[in-house]
């Protein structure tokens, strides 16, 4: 079974502060893994894939990056508006699911 | 706006009731995956659609039915509904539900349907 877990729970950070969050994973045959940010009452927004370990993918202060085992998604100098719900997620060739194996999330609150 | 239109936007019930939530997909999308959120558990997967049929089902309950019509919108009926129910419900699309959900076929997801159960 498919596992992802990630941490912090919560993050506080100061404007401009860099910090890092991270996602470990289980998973049988990485197909992908997915970053979404989701806003409070809203959705989740599509970031990046990954899909092999050594890749990086960078969007604006958002960097991601993947290693067998774990993904770390960097945020440098970090904005009020990157406050969000970061959620990590695998989709793994077990079975015949497609389905993504979501983590619980970070909560990211960056202050002015 | 993602594209994805999920209605109701709140609905509060009592248990032992019935509701249907509704999803139309984004334009061009043919798949349509549905994922309950709630507090402890994350975003669990439920169930897909594929063009109307069903595709791979997750950790959705007996008392949980869905359905994908001819115009692909789909329909996600919960009944006997009990207070664990409560959570938000949301519905995604992707291009096609055979490939790798990146690139062009990412996950889409609606902004949900509140559920409250008292």
């Amino acid at each position: 079974e498919d596992q992802v877990t990630q941490s912090p729970e919560a993050l506080r950070l100061q404007e401009g502060e860099s910090s890092s969050l991270n996602c470990s994973y289980t998973v049988s045959g990485l197909r992908g893994l997915f970053w979404y940010r989701q806003d409070p009452g809203k959705g989740p927004e599509f970031l990046f894939t990954l899909y092999s370990a050594g890749e990086e993918k960078e969007k604006e202060r958002l960097k991601a990056t993947l290693t067998k085992k774990e993904s770390f998604l960097h945020i440098t100098a970090p904005k009020p508006e990157d406050s969000a719900t970061y959620l990590c997620a695998v989709l793994g060739a077990s079975g015949s699911a497609r389905q993504l194996t979501f983590g619980s999330g970070t909560q990211l609150t960056v202050l002015p | 706006d993602s594209g994805v239109t999920q209605t109701p936007k709140h609905l509060i019930t009592a248990t032992g009731q019935r509701v249907t939530l509704r999803c139309s997909p984004r334009s061009g999308d043919l798949s349509v995956y549905w994922y309950q959120q709630s507090l402890d558990q994350g975003l669990q997967f439920l169930i897909q659609y594929y063009n109307g049929e069903e595709r791979a089902k997750g950790n959705i309950l007996e008392r949980f039915s869905a359905q994908q019509f001819p115009d692909l919108h789909s329909e996600l009926n919960l009944s006997s509904l009990e207070l664990g129910d409560s959570a938000l419900y949301f519905c995604a699309s992707s291009v096609d539900g055979d490939r790798d959900l990146s690139g062009a076929n990412v996950l889409t997801f609606g902004a949900g349907s509140r559920l409250t159960v008292l």
